[in-house]
């Protein structure tokens, strides 16, 4: 069984909408929840960080983690073209072994 | 803001030949991390480092691969004798200390093993 599922879309939207992104893991010891985005050629880079369940917001950006049914998820309001990239869900328990699900691909119509 | 730098961003290597990959962490980060993501597939945990020794490494971090920290800044990941199968991109991240500090990723090394 796959630890963190993701579907990879790819998903297209246009300019202002709002794009939801999920995953499911099942690793009932992960904690430590986090949404990176990946350019094309590029590292991932931290968008939202959450630890245990809860909402986090951050600007256009809302992060929901509910432990109980071991699913998270990530919320781009407002969303723009140069949110078009690819979108990585990652876990981890106190290790801070991150295990990442194989990302969503995005795409914000003009 | 700072960054974890990666270089080169590009290594090309004859298979068997040995190769370095260089990261210089976040400057006063204390856990540092090596990732790799073959083309197509997802990110995958290899080692964590800290206080000068590895924390824990996956299956895949076998006698191949090796860690270091040679400097109060550099961290690096060797492998000794390439395969194929090593191409991929690899990721340095690093994590500040206590609890509760998320990773920040460099921007990777693309391994190619010809």
């Amino acid at each position: 069984q796959k630890e963190v599922e993701q579907d990879p879309g790819p998903l297209s939207v246009p300019e202002g909408a709002i794009v939801s992104l999920n995953c499911t893991y099942s690793n009932s010891a992960f904690q430590y929840f986090m949404w990176y985005r990946q350019y094309s050629r590029k590292g991932p880079e931290l968008l939202m960080y959450t630890y245990s369940s809860g909402n986090k917001e951050d600007g256009r950006f809302t992060a929901q983690v509910d432990k109980s049914s071991k699913y998270i998820s990530l919320f781009i309001r407002d969303s723009q073209p140069s949110d078009s990239a690819t979108y990585l869900c990652a876990c981890s328990s106190n290790d801070y072994k991150l295990s990442f699900g194989a990302g969503t691909t995005v795409t914000v119509r003009a | 803001e700072p960054e974890v730098t990666q270089t080169p961003s590009h290594q090309v290597t004859q298979m068997g030949q040995e190769v370095i990959l260089r990261c210089v962490p976040i400057s006063n980060h204390l856990y540092f991390y090596w990732y790799r993501q073959i083309l197509g597939q997802k990110v995958e945990f290899l080692v964590s480092f800290y206080n000068n020794e590895i924390s824990e490494k996956s299956e895949i971090f076998d006698d191949q691969f090796s860690v270091e920290r040679p400097d109060g800044s550099n961290f690096t990941l060797k492998i000794r004798s390439t395969k194929l199968e090593d191409s991929a991109m690899y990721f340095c991240a690093s994590r500040g200390g206590g609890t509760n500090q998320p990773q920040h990723f460099g921007d990777g090394t693309r391994l190619s093993i010809l």
